[in-house]
């Protein structure tokens, strides 16, 4: 089975411009999650999709947007670009919604490099 | 609320000496907790897991880890270090579901010397 890929590994932006970054799935998997791992820093809750629905959001502004689509593949979206935007971000997948007391294992991507200029 | 605290940015040991890597959670019920390896320019990946079965939990590439819910702790040990273990850990609790599926802490990084 395949793990989950991430696109593209590296780019680069400048302040006020927009990335979409996109992540496929582990075969089997439903729910996606998506996080910001600024440097040195742990990763931080974006959001998180089930069954193409928004399932639960961290602490991130309405520009910070996502799509599941029926295959449950992934997209971030992220509008008007800031330098604190600047981190590794990482999608991960799961059998089911994670949270919980019960949640099981979330496979992670190597995660797409976001520099803001 | 959930949350986690590494208590060491930074270890160094040398290769064949054993690990310990420091976590202690705070949550309002009993939790899932992990532990996950990140090493340079790449993902994560799990190392162990602890759902409330075995309080001992073992790992890959030779970890376990200890759920102590006296202490709210959940340290990472390795009998014997190797060079390839060098990387940044970081240990996960579960969080409530929906809001925040995973809280990690800030992470610690294990150096390895010959």
């Amino acid at each position: 089975e395949t793990g989950v890929t991430q696109s593209p590994t590296h780019l680069i932006k400048t302040r006020g411009q927009q990335v979409t970054l996109r992540c496929s799935s582990q075969s089997g998997h439903n729910t996606v999650s998506w996080y910001q791992q600024a440097l040195g820093q742990g990763p931080q809750f974006i959001f998180q999709y089930y069954r193409e629905e928004e399932n639960g959001r961290g602490n991130f502004p309405p520009r910070f947007s996502g799509l599941q689509f029926p295959n449950y593949s992934s997209e971030l979206n992220v509008n008007a670009l800031e330098l604190d935007d600047s981190a590794l971000y990482l999608c991960a997948s799961s059998r089911d919604i994670a949270g919980g007391p019960n949640t099981g294992e979330l496979f992670f991507g190597e995660g797409s490099r976001l520099t803001v200029l | 609320a959930q949350s986690v605290t590494q208590l060491d940015s930074h270890v160094s040991v040398s290769e064949g000496t054993p690990v310990l890597l420091r976590c202690n959670y705070s949550s309002s019920y009993s939790p899932s907790l992990f532990w996950y390896v990140q090493h340079p320019n790449k993902g994560l990946q799990l190392l162990l897991k602890y759902t409330s079965a075995a309080t001992l939990v073992k790992g890959i590439n030779g970890f376990e880890a200890e759920f102590k819910k006296s202490e709210t702790s959940f340290h990472l040990t390795k009998p014997s270090a190797h060079m390839s273990d060098a990387a940044e850990y970081f240990c996960v609790v579960s969080g409530n579901s929906g809001n925040t599926p995973l809280v990690f802490g800030k992470g610690t990084r294990l150096s390895v010397i010959a």
